[in-house]
């Protein structure tokens, strides 16, 4: 079975804090994606990456940068976190090729910026 | 207007019930996706279709490319159930894998 972890569960920063989400994919994708989810809005993306240095802005960017040094590692980081940045994270991955694939999300990281 | 658009947004059955939740989308498609997500946990698809119909143990999922609908029933429905659903689309002529996700529709089950 494809595996994705995150790093935390749940974690809680002060703003102005510099925070890193890591996410591990176990099954060789060249696709990985960082989502986040907010009540009502359902799931936005934020960036992906479609191959080690590779990355492409999703729909919200703005307060956050990405990071793929290797194939199965991609982390989002929060330069300077803000209270609005409160949500749950979610990292996903899916190999590259076909018109479509399935995503494989990990179990998501809650965030709470204080 | 969010391109992929759900209902009902929440829904409480009796436990034995039949289910149906709707999903309609104003984009063209390469395929719909059916997400589970249990409360604190991680999504799981449940299935990925083109056209037509699936089946997988008590959910149905259908697909109306021309109505731009789709259906996911679950038949018999059990407290385990309870989990929010979401519907997400893979657009016509975009990034492969990217996909546009509706907001949710939360189950509740009740025994």
């Amino acid at each position: 079975d494809v595996k994705v972890t995150q790093s935390s569960r749940y974690l809680v920063k002060r703003t102005g804090e510099k925070v890193f989400l890591e996410c591990v994919q176990d099954m060789d994708h060249e696709n990985m994606f960082w989502y986040r989810q907010d009540p009502g809005l359902g799931l936005r993306l934020i960036y992906f990456s479609y191959d080690v240095k590779m990355k492409e802005k999703g729909d919200i960017p703005e307060g956050y940068s990405v990071s793929r040094e290797k194939k199965e590692r991609f982390s989002l980081i929060l330069e300077s976190a803000s209270t609005n940045q409160t949500s749950m994270y979610l990292c996903a991955s899916s190999p590259l090729g076909g018109r479509y694939n399935e995503q494989f999300f990990g179990p998501g990281t809650r965030l709470t910026v204080l | 207007k969010n391109e992929v658009e759900q209902s009902p947004q929440n829904l409480t059955a009796q436990e034995g019930e039949f289910i149906t939740i709707n999903c309609s989308y104003s984009v063209g498609i390469s395929a719909l996706h059916w997400l589970q997500q249990h409360p604190g946990g991680g999504i799981v698809s449940l299935f990925m279709l083109s056209s037509g119909k699936k089946k997988h143990g008590r959910l149905i999922a259908t697909i109306n490319i021309q109505e731009k609908h789709s259906s996911l029933h679950i038949t018999a429905s059990h407290p385990r159930d309870s989990a929010v659903y979401i519907c997400a689309v893979n657009r016509d002529g975009g990034a492969t894998n990217k996909l546009i996700f509706g907001t949710g529709t939360l189950l509740a089950v009740q025994p």
